[in-house]
């Protein structure tokens, strides 16, 4: 089944402990993407890669490191999280940046405190 | 800046009701502008648009564009409880994928 995959569902941490959401996609993608969600604010963009090796920042990079050194893998990397980084989190990949539709995961629900 | 602005923020209506929300944008170098549903998960992708005047159709879902006015709607005819969800609407610029903050729409029976 076509889908991108991210792990885990569910994430309660400490302020300053390192963490990884991992995302994996099976379409062979050339894009992916990462989102938080927050009540109020909508979806906002925290890093994209329009493939392997390449990444970049989205609106709200702070705090945040991405990777892509496979094209079907982009973790997310949160080196010292912080309370105001509990959120909904979204991986993303489309077949490529413009005019192909984003297929989301199903989402990490982070809370730091 | 990208700007996409959707209104109403949320509408409650009857089952069987007919709907129209609403998206209109503001962005450098338009290339599209999609439609997706999220329930309690995900958004699910529900049309992509890129031409103006030609509606897109799925059921009882329909969307259209207008490029020269900036703006797009969506339609949900006979609405059911299963509709229920927040509606996001996005455009596609040069750069990026910027979402609207959604219309929250409940389907009571």
């Amino acid at each position: 089944e076509a889908q991108v995959t991210q792990n885990p569902r569910y994430l309660i941490t400490v302020t300053g402990k390192k963490l990884t959401v991992t995302c994996s996609q099976n379409m062979n993608h050339e894009y992916m993407s990462w989102y938080r969600q927050d009540p109020g604010l909508g979806l906002r963009q925290i890093y994209y890669s329009m493939n392997v090796e390449v990444t970049d920042k989205g609106d709200v990079p702070e705090g945040y490191k991405v990777s892509r050194k496979e094209k079907r893998n982009f973790p997310l990397i949160l080196e010292s999280p912080s309370p105001n980084q509990t959120s909904l989190y979204f991986c993303a990949s489309s077949l490529y940046r413009n005019n192909s539709p984003l297929h989301f995961g199903n989402g990490t629900r982070l809370t730091v405190t | 800046e990208d700007k996409v602005v959707q209104s109403p923020l949320s509408l409650v209506v009857h089952e069987g009701d007919t709907v129209t929300l609403n998206c209109s944008y503001e962005v450098t170098n338009f290339r599209s502008l999609l439609w997706y549903k999220q329930e309690k998960k995900a958004p699910t992708f529900l049309f992509m648009l890129t031409s103006s005047g030609i509606e897109k159709k799925s059921g009882r879902l329909s969307s259209i564009l207008d490029k020269k006015e900036l703006f797009s709607i969506l339609n949900i005819t006979a609405t059911q409880t299963g509709d229920s969800a927040v509606y996001l609407c996005a455009v596609h610029s040069n750069y990026k994928l910027t979402f609207g903050k959604g219309t929250l729409l409940t389907v009571n029976p």
